[in-house]
């Protein structure tokens, strides 16, 4: 069965206190690996998909980051509206469904 | 950016009553997802949907179904609704060949 297991759940950092955000999963063969953002109340926000080890992306003040068996969200500097609950989730090779397997996110606040 | 349309967006309704969430999306995509999300948990799948005709029960048991007649339309219906169908429901689609999964703003169900 997959699983995504994140850490920590919640996590308050001051403005500019750079941070890491982890994702360890088990998964029987990984198609991909996402990074969205979800504001209260809101849909997730896609941010990342990773496909293989070594593989990184950035965006603005996030980069992503995958290995064999976990993934790094590293915030470099945040601001106040980076605030939001950050969900990692995966997507095996086989299987019935498609869908995503999503861990229960790590909720981040950036105080000014 | 992802067009994908959720109505109504919250919903409070008495038990035994007849439900029917919309989702709509406007990029052609053939891909659509029914996710559900409970405060603090997890987004489990519970429908999905390769294209038109095509419904399949995703990894969360739910007594709601779903049909899909048109590409861009993949609503859910509860027949009976119950205190514990009280919930978040989140609509997602994708292109067939991009894996990542755009995400509907959400519709948040409290039966009564």
């Amino acid at each position: 069965e997959d699983q995504v297991t994140q850490s920590p759940e919640a996590l308050r950092l001051q403005e500019g206190e750079s941070s890491s955000l982890n994702c360890s999963y088990t998964v029987s063969g990984l198609r991909g690996l996402f990074w969205y953002r979800q504001d209260p109340g809101k849909g997730p926000e896609f941010l990342f998909t990773l496909y293989s080890a070594g593989e990184e992306k950035e965006k603005e003040r996030l980069k992503a980051t995958l290995t064999k068996k976990e993934s790094f969200l590293h915030i470099t500097a945040p601001k106040p509206e980076d605030s939001a609950t950050y969900l990692c989730a995966v997507q095996a090779v086989e299987g019935g469904a498609d869908g995503l397997t999503f861990g229960k996110g790590t909720h981040l606040i950036i105080q000014p | 950016e992802a067009d994908i349309y959720q109505t109504p967006r919250y919903l409070v309704i008495g038990t035994g009553k007849k439900i029917t969430l919309e989702c709509s999306q406007t990029m052609g995509h053939d891909k659509m997802y029914w996710y559900q999300q409970d405060p603090g948990m997890e987004l489990h799948l519970i429908h999905y949907s390769y294209g038109v005709n095509s419904t399949e029960k995703g990894d969360l048991s739910s007594e709601s179904t779903v049909s899909r007649i048109r590409t861009e339309h993949f609503p859910l219906t509860l027949e009976s609704a119950r205190p514990s169908h009280t919930s978040q429901y989140l609509c997602a689609s994708r292109t067939g060949t991009g894996n990542e999964q755009y995400f509907g703003p959400g519709t948040r169900l409290t039966v009564t």
